[in-house]
């Protein structure tokens, strides 16, 4: 069934390092994929998309891209701030066009 | 623009009580969607609405929860009576379209629920 994996958290790095958070996804066809961020006392905000194979989302420094022959969608960035701190999720939309989530991972930055 | 508002933020009942979340969604929005969130999981679907028609309500528990969308605009979910298993984060989301594969969906800030 439809479902996705992501790296499980906590994720702590200094500031400036670099960041990669892994994601692949079990889904038939080929959906649009996301990037949400949930930062601390706020609703989830769609940080990065995209709806085909080889395009890469990018927003605030971190970028995805869609890789159809390994179902994954990693999120990148060069160089993390503190105000990065958050929860990420990966998901996608499922054929029934619904969302399906990750179970997040927290990333922690210290100064 | 205003956002996805949602009240009330938190909410501690017993078991066997029940409980009702209010969500708006941004004006001009055809969808609306319901979450459950628990800890340590990402946002599970409960109830996707396009104006005041349900689209999905398939993870829905029927026996206990209940949702609606008079007119098209304003929604609530309630839960009579609420579980010990019923404690999470409960997410409202609007989208401006029919959830097609490319809708962006906004979320409000949450209501989370504690039953004890």
């Amino acid at each position: 069934g439809n479902s996705v994996t992501q790296m499980e958290g906590p994720v702590t790095l200094s500031e400036e390092a670099f960041l990669t958070i892994n994601c692949t996804y079990t889904a038939t066809g080929y959906p649009s994929l996301f990037w949400y961020v949930q930062y601390p006392g706020e609703g989830l905000q769609l940080l990065l998309k995209a709806t085909k194979a080889d395009d890469k989302g990018s927003n605030k420094g971190f970028e995805a891209t869609y890789r159809k022959e390994t179902t994954s969608f990693h999120l990148e960035k060069g160089s993390v701030q503190v105000s990065d701190s958050a929860v990420y999720f990966c998901a996608f939309y499922s054929s029934a066009s619904k969302i399906i989530f990750g179970s997040g991972t927290r990333l922690s930055i210290r100064p | 623009e205003a956002g996805v508002a949602q009240s009330p933020r938190y909410k501690i009942i017993e078991k066997r009580q029940s409980v009702a979340f209010w969500c708006n969604p941004i004006s001009g929005h055809a969808t609306l969607y319901w979450y459950q969130q628990i800890l340590g999981q990402g946002p599970k679907l409960l109830i996707q609405f396009q104006n005041n028609g349900v689209v999905d309500d398939s993870q829905l528990p029927k026996d206990r929860f209940s949702a609606e969308r008079l007119k098209g605009v304003d929604s609530t979910l309630k839960i009579q009576p609420a579980k010990l298993e019923d404690s999470a984060v409960y997410l409202c989301a609007s989208s401006f379209q029919a959830g097609g594969n490319t809708d962006t969906q906004y979320f409000g800030p949450g209501t989370r629920l504690t039953v004890l």
